[in-house]
């Protein structure tokens, strides 16, 4: 079993709409689940990160974490073509928090 | 956040040559790694720079092929040694605050192609 579990996609979904992305672990202990968008040819950008069980909202972004499924997932609402990108998980781990990433999940936003 | 730059933003290189990349931060920063991103996967991490001691590695990724410095808080270097055609990777720098959630930023990246 890989450590962090994305959907690779890809999913497309209309200007608007609802984007829904998700992520497993399977690290018990891990503590902080991290989401970075990534467009093509670019580093990784943090959008937020999340350690409660429970929603976060941050704009048109919420993350939603559930400890004891071990499942992160991020919500964008209203999604515009500029949020066409590839959307990665991560969870850190050990003495200094290293983020293990998934895969992965390319997003596409129709217009 | 933190100003992050890497030098080279590209390179193509010969196989059996060596190659170091730098990572500068505009402040002092308590943690600093160093990822590796091939073609179309997502981001493996290779070590996490120490400053003023030998760098930690990940399983897989060894120092006589990825030697790492991190001589003050402020600037580590990735060498890509010894390369092969499978080194050809997007590599990048991060850097966290430590604490807790340890949040990472990223540089650039270099883009190393090896022929």
């Amino acid at each position: 079993q890989k450590e962090v579990e994305q959907n690779s996609g890809p999913l497309s979904v209309p200007e608007g709409a609802i984007a829904s992305l998700n992520c497993t672990y399977s690290d018990r202990g891990s503590q902080s689940f991290f989401w970075y968008r990534q467009y093509s040819g670019k580093s990784p950008e943090l959008i937020m990160f999340i350690y409660s069980n429970g929603d976060k909202e941050d704009g048109r972004f919420t993350a939603q974490l559930n400890k004891a499924s071990q499942y992160v997932s991020l919500l964008i609402r209203d999604s515009q073509p500029s949020d066409s990108a590839t959307y990665l998980c991560a969870v850190n781990r050990g003495s200094a928090r290293q983020l293990t990433f998934g895969s992965g999940t390319q997003l596409t936003v129709l217009p | 956040s933190a100003v992050i730059s890497q030098k080279p933003s590209r390179d193509i290189c010969q196989r059996g040559t060596s190659l170091t990349i730098q990572c500068q931060v505009d402040s002092q920063v308590t943690m600093m790694f160093w990822y590796r991103q091939q073609p179309g996967q997502s981001l493996t991490l290779i070590a996490t720079a120490n400053q003023g001691s030998e760098a930690t590695y990940e399983s897989g990724f060894v120092i006589d092929k990825f030697p790492i410095s991190r001589p003050n808080l402020t600037f580590s270097t990735l060498t890509v040694s010894n390369m092969s055609p499978e080194d050809s990777s997007i590599y990048l720098c991060s850097v966290g605050q430590g604490g807790t959630h340890n949040e990472q930023f990223f540089g650039p990246g270099t883009r190393l192609t090896v022929l």
